[in-house]
């Protein structure tokens, strides 16, 4: 079984400047994750989808972060305008439809950002 | 939140068992206690999971004290492979709030 894909692996890029991450989930997984893990902590939530529709985005910062999963496969993960603060690994993780507290959540390799 | 408190760094020879615990003494009655472990530039990898009763699979196994407060988690025979930060967590809805973990150091 094929796992949780994400590209790109790594992105350098300047503050202010705008960057895109795309996961594509394990097949059949109605229900996605995006987490942000700065260096040294483990990683934070920032927004949940099952299917296309958002669960909880309580922890996206909505005045530059935004993501979309349309038709409930990929999703992509935006920032706009990247800050310093930015810089971290976003992971992707994914589950399929079922007890949630109770079922695994497969993790992506993550995208490593660094802002400059 | 029910928060965990796991220490910061463990050590561990090859082959020798390891036990990694993990204080939840805030644990509701809901709460699933999950383990993950997080391998060097990979992503979070399930370890095991627990409700009351103590665990096993190929992995591990996890001892869960008889009121809940606390966990541990045994590798009963480490290897280089399992040098990770090993992440308890507590679940009683479906997002999972990571803390630091614990950095496990396997010494050959």
């Amino acid at each position: 079984e094929a796992g949780v894909a994400q590209s790109p692996r790594y992105k350098i890029i300047e503050k202010r400047q705008s960057v895109a991450f795309w996961c594509n989930p394990i097949s059949g997984h109605a229900t996605l994750y995006w987490y942000q893990q700065i260096l040294g902590q483990g990683p934070k939530l920032l927004i949940q989808f099952q299917n296309n529709g958002v669960v909880d985005d309580s922890q996206l910062p909505k005045d530059r972060f935004s993501a979309e999963r349309l038709k409930g496969v990929d999703s992509t993960l935006k920032i706009q305008p990247a800050k310093l603060e930015d810089s971290a690994v976003y992971l992707c993780a994914s589950r399929p439809l079922g007890r949630g507290t109770r079922d695994t959540q497969y993790f992506g390799p993550g995208t490593r950002l660094t802002v400059l | 939140d029910a928060k965990t408190t796991q220490p910061n760094s463990m050590e561990s020879n090859e082959e020798e068992p390891v036990h990694l615990p993990c204080n939840h003494s805030t644990i509701s009655g809901t709460d699933y206690i999950h383990w993950y472990r997080q391998l060097p530039s990979q992503g979070p990898e399930y370890v095991i999971h627990g409700l009351t009763s103590n665990v096993n699979n190929r992995m591990a196994s996890l001892a869960i004290a008889e009121d809940r407060k606390s966990s541990t988690l045994i590798l009963h025979r480490a290897t280089l492979r399992d040098a990770a930060v090993y992440y308890c967590i507590l679940r009683d809805v479906d997002d999972m709030r990571f803390g630091a973990g614990t950095r496990l150091t396997v010494k050959p």
